[in-house]
């Protein structure tokens, strides 16, 4: 079975401060990781993904997440948040063996304050 | 632009009512989903469509019923909404080729009263 765990359910930071969002996943193999973004009364928009090759993966707005093996983590940053960047993140982790169902994680909100 | 689209945004109904909610997509994918989220909280997947073969998640109670007419459109029809279905519905979908990277709806907000 395949886990996703956010350590933290809410994150608070200055508009223009760097930040750091930590997503953490269980699985016996081969995943397939991902970050939605969801704005308040909005669905989830993919943010940004990891299905192989580089481990860094970037989005057009800034963000970016490191695929790390080692420590089966996946966390998301940003070097200078906007306040048009307060929304809630959530990471989720797929594979073959779950038939490519998308496991979520609990979901960390991000709250940027000018 | 190709999309998910759910209709409407915004359903109120009544303790006991049913409640139809819809799903189209222009993308032309075979896998769609249906998702509840409550505040706060990640979405869980109720049941999913390989094109018309149903697959129920083992904890998705009775009163929620889904359609799937063709492949552009699905519906999730709750026969007896309690005050606890008060949720988002995301409707998602995925192809064969990449199953695994799903495209989500606007979501419908429903408000059970």
């Amino acid at each position: 079975a395949q886990s996703v765990t956010q350590l933290d359910s809410q994150v608070p930071v200055l508009e223009e401060a760097p930040v750091e969002l930590r997503c953490n996943y269980s699985s016996s193999v081969s995943v397939y990781l991902f970050w939605y973004v969801q704005y308040p009364n909005q669905g989830l928009q993919l943010l940004l993904k990891y299905l192989s090759g580089s481990t860094l993966v970037e989005s057009i707005n800034g963000f970016e997440a490191e695929f790390n093996k080692s420590q089966t983590s996946f966390h998301l940053r940003k070097p200078s948040v906007h306040i048009s960047d307060t929304a809630e993140y959530f990471c989720a982790v797929s594979s073959n063996n779950a038939g490519n169902m998308l496991t979520f994680g609990g979901g960390t909100r991000l709250m940027v304050k000018p | 632009d190709a999309m998910v689209i759910q209709n409407p945004r915004y359903q109120v109904t009544q303790f006991g009512k049913p409640v139809t909610l819809s799903c189209s997509q222009t993308l032309n994918h075979n896998v769609m989903y249906w998702y509840q989220q409550k505040s706060s909280q990640a979405p869980k997947l109720l049941f999913h469509y390989y094109d018309k073969d149903f697959n129920n998640e083992a904890d998705t109670p009775d009163n929620f019923q889904s359609r799937r007419p063709n492949t552009s459109f699905c519906f999730l029809d709750i026969r007896s909404p309690g005050l606890g279905d008060a949720a988002m519905y995301l409707c998602a979908t995925s192809s064969y080729v990449s199953s695994y990277e799903q495209y989500f709806g606007p979501g419908t907000r429903l408000t059970v009263t």
